[in-house]
Formats: C-alpha cells, sequence, structure tokens
C-alpha cells in the first residue's frame, strides 16, 4: 500500500532562517510523483513543488526546494529565509504509477515562523 | 487566470436537508476531484471525472453522497440527507490529466 509519512506535527523558525520539513513515503512502484501543498489558516490548498520519480535533479520554484533521496524514500521540503506568511500546515502527497490520478496525503506539518 | 471556483463557501444546515456543492474547474483541465478534509481522517478523496465521466468513486462514504457532472465546466457534489458527521471542508480541485492538482478555496459544511 502507498503510504506518506510527515513525522513533525509542528515545527518552529525563526524569521529569515532556513527550515526542513521532513516527508517519507512508501511505494513498489517506480514511477510516481510527490508534492508538496500549502494550507494556511485561511484553509485554502495551494500547490507549491512537484518531484517525479525519474526526476534527476532537485525540484526547485523560488525559495521551495524539494530534497529527493529516492534510495531513501524521502521528499523533504526545504523553504530559504522564512517569512511570516510561511506559517500554515503543509502537506507532503503522493501520487502513484500504479493510479497516477491518486493523491495519497500525509497527516501534514504544523509551521510556525517566530518574527 | 481563475482558479478553481466552489460555491457555497460556507454552509450551515439542519441534519436531514439535502446539501448540494458546486464546482468550476480551471478551463482546459479535463479531470476533477472532490475531496474531504476533517481532523479525524484528514485529507480524502472522494471521487474522480475524467472527461466528465466519473471514474473512481471508492471514497464516497456512502449511498447519500452523490456527484454529477454534466459538462466539463461544472459539477456538484450532493449529499442527502445529510448528518452531523457529514461535517468537514469540501475540497474541489481539477487538472490537465496526469498533471498537477489544483485545489478551489473550498467549501466549509456545518451539519447541526
Amino acid at each position: 500500500a502507498q503510504k506518506i509519512t510527515q513525522t513533525q506535527p509542528g515545527m518552529f523558525v525563526q524569521e529569515k532562517e532556513a527550515v526542513t520539513l521532513d516527508c517519507t513515503y512508501d511505494t513498489s512502484d517506480q514511477s510516481y510523483g510527490l508534492f508538496w501543498y500549502k494550507q494556511p489558516s485561511s484553509g485554502e490548498m495551494i500547490f507549491l513543488i512537484y518531484q517525479g520519480s525519474y526526476d534527476e535533479q532537485n525540484a526547485t520554484e523560488g525559495r521551495y526546494s524539494l530534497n529527493f533521496q529516492k534510495a531513501r524514500k524521502s521528499a523533504n521540503l526545504v523553504i530559504s529565509a522564512s517569512q511570516l506568511g510561511d506559517s500554515a500546515m503543509y502537506f507532503c502527497a503522493m501520487r502513484w504509477g500504479g493510479s497516477n490520478y491518486k493523491l495519497t496525503f500525509g497527516k501534514g506539518t504544523l509551521l510556525t515562523v517566530n518574527p | 487566470d481563475a482558479g478553481v471556483i466552489q460555491s457555497p463557501r460556507h454552509e450551515v444546515t439542519e441534519m436531514g436537508q439535502e446539501v448540494t456543492l458546486r464546482c468550476k474547474p480551471i478551463s482546459g483541465h479535463n479531470s476533477l476531484f472532490w475531496y474531504r478534509q476533517t481532523m479525524m481522517r484528514g485529507l480524502e478523496l472522494l471521487i474522480y471525472f475524467n472527461n466528465n465521466v466519473p471514474i473512481d468513486d471508492s471514497g464516497m462514504p456512502e449511498d447519500r453522497f452523490s456527484a454529477k457532472m454534466p459538462n466539463a465546466s461544472f459539477s456538484t457534489l450532493k449529499i442527502q440527507p445529510s448528518e452531523p458527521r457529514d461535517s468537514a471542508v469540501y475540497f474541489c480541485a481539477s487538472s490537465f490529466y496526469p498533471d498537477t492538482q489544483y485545489f478551489g478555496p473550498g467549501t466549509r459544511l456545518t451539519v447541526l
């Protein structure tokens, strides 16, 4: 069964510092995709970044980067230069090759950025 | 460009009433998803449409839930009759299969 694990229920970071949010996954498929979404207190789900299982380079989108370690089955999100507006819930999700359309979500990590 | 549009944003109803949630996907997207988010169960996929056809409804909790997609720009999720345990945030998401899913703002449903 496909599974996403986010082991950090909550994280704190000082403004302007970098923070890493952990995500590990379990799948036997060779073809899969990994996503990170942000959910601020207002409730919307905002797509941040995507990594395909065959991508050799780590994905980057502005201040967001995905530290993809395929052998360890981890896909950690790195946020550089944290801002107060980064305070939110962050979800890791996986789409696997056997069922391309379905996203399996982790339970999320609540990030708080302190001034 | 407009994102996924959902209405209403908030719905408060009494147990036993019919509830209809609406979704307009991003223009050009061919896949539409309905999710439910609760504290206990997290984000759950309820049903998925591809080219307006329901592909997988295995996540629909029970017969009280139904979903339709009469055309490429509109979908509904109906609960009849509603129960307090249906209280949740319901998200609609769309994608151009099999790419990234983009979520709407959600509908917060409260069933009293």
